[in-house]
């Protein structure tokens, strides 16, 4: 099936830094969507998009479709205690369905 | 963003019962939902999809006879674990497809653990 490559696969930082990470194909994307999930809980939308070289922020996140449409990434800026949680890239392919594909997940930690 | 609800959110229940849960789209319609479960540390693996007035097509792998799914209306859909065991314990999360935006994009109810005993 389709893969996603998404890295890092965690990553420790202290509150404060800026944290940024990234998700590959080799197929092309139509939609790149990243996810943060915190425990027990349902992933949640932070940001969505939908044309190559589209730069969207969202408070301290900022996220970008790749040109080649096969990659994305996210940067979150000054990192703070509550961003801790899994960051999932999901998006849909080229000709594909609307069933999503997903990344493995980042998991981050923010030391205060 | 769009607003998904799932309940219950967490249901302990004894081995050979049937569970349902709920997945609803509270301020827009879905005419797609989806259905997938998820092991601990890994990501969401895709168990069904869910086409309101038709039937929903399972993932390679997926038991149709055993996880039933409903889409009765354009903000319900059902999943109903049968004769449940141990092994169905997990964390069960939807999702509704909304394409009414700028773009097409799904949104994840909280999810429900399930535990079967």
């Amino acid at each position: 099936g389709q893969q996603l490559n998404q890295s890092p696969q965690s990553m420790f930082i202290q509150e404060g830094e800026d944290v940024s990470m990234n998700c590959t194909s080799s197929s092309i994307f139509n939609t790149w969507l990243w996810y943060k999930q915190d425990p027990g809980e349902g992933p949640v939308l932070l940001i969505a998009l939908y044309k190559a070289g589209e730069l969207t922020s969202n408070g301290r996140l900022t996220a970008q479709f790749g040109i080649t449409r096969k990659d994305s990434f996210l940067n979150i800026s000054a990192s703070i205690p509550s961003d801790v949680g899994i960051y999932f890239c999901a998006g849909h392919t080229q000709g594909g369905s609307e069933k999503l594909v997903f990344g493995k997940g980042t998991k981050l930690t923010v030391n205060p | 963003g769009a607003v998904v609800s799932q309940h219950p959110s967490r249901v302990i229940c004894k081995s050979g019962t049937s569970v349902k849960i709920e997945c609803r789209s509270l301020d827009f319609q879905a005419t797609t939902m989806f259905w997938y479960r998820q092991f601990p540390k890994q990501s969401l693996m895709l168990m069904a999809t869910s086409n309101e007035g038709s039937k929903a097509t399972y993932e390679q792998g997926v038991e149709k006879d055993k996880f039933l799914i409903n889409h009765a209306s354009l903000t319900l859909s059902t999943l109903t674990v049968t004769s449940a065991h141990p092994e169905d314990s997990s964390f069960y999360i939807c999702s509704a497809r909304d394409v009414q935006g700028y773009g097409d994009t799904q949104y994840f109810g909280p999810g429900t653990r399930l535990t079967v005993l």
